[in-house]
């Protein structure tokens, strides 16, 4: 019974480079939702998707992000052209339909921009 | 403009004592609250939670305490073991249909043996 599965754990990337993150969700769940931890902080709301749409992206920068979460496949976020500032953790969770307070996350991809 | 403080970055308890972690919140829309603990390099892992209709929620050592007119809630560890040292994050979640966490900034506990 797998968890919510991240890949890469770890990625670097250098400045003005495209980074994509992928989570696969609980198997049923079909809310994601992305968060942005940077250092010595708490998690930070990005975007919450269902299957094929975006529910709320209230929490995500205007520019060079994006998140989708395909009929099939994980879900991806892409950090397009890379800054310094972008690196941080960034962790995703999901929950089953209808039960929001039951979100489980994965462990996470931390982001090295260099 | 954080609508979920924990104002203690950190804590070092006894081991076999009591752990009281702390958080304030803001906004009086939020009606579910829920306590994560993070170990370093891992994600955040569900511990307990309550309802804003009620005012305490224990689950073996961990006890929830939520005091609404006050804004605020805490964690009760009893006994404390060293295996409970990590970060432990409060969140609350907003009436409604909205499902987005909002997170204090955590507090690391240290529980010495």
């Amino acid at each position: 019974n797998a968890g919510v599965m991240q890949n890469p754990r770890h990625l670097v990337r250098r400045r003005g480079q495209e980074a994509r993150l992928r989570c696969s969700p609980v198997k049923g769940h079909s809310h994601v939702y992305w968060y942005r931890q940077l250092p010595e902080e708490g998690l930070k709301f990005m975007v919450y998707l269902q299957k094929e749409n975006i529910i709320d992206e209230s929490g995500m920068p205007k520019e060079r992000f994006s998140a989708e979460f395909p009929k099939e496949g994980p879900s991806i976020l892409r950090i397009q052209q890379v800054v310094r500032g972008d690196s941080a953790a960034y962790f995703c969770a999901s929950s089953p339909p209808n039960r929001g307070t039951e979100a489980f996350f994965g462990q996470g991809t931390r982001l090295t921009v260099v | 403009d954080q609508q979920v403080k924990q104002n203690s970055p950190s804590l070092s308890v006894q081991e076999g004592r009591i752990s009281i972690l702390n958080c304030d919140y803001t906004n009086s829309m939020f009606d579910y609250f829920l306590w994560y603990k993070k170990y370093p390099a891992e994600g955040p892992t569900f511990l307990i939670s309550i309802s804003s209709i009620k005012d305490k929620n224990e689950d073996g050592r961990f006890t929830v305490f939520l005091n609404k007119s006050a804004k605020h809630l805490s964690l009760h560890i009893v006994p404390s073991q060293p295996g409970d040292s990590a970060v432990y994050f409060c969140a609350a979640l907003l009436s409604g249909s909205a499902r987005q966490l909002t997170f204090g900034s955590g507090t690391q506990l240290t529980v010495l043996p």
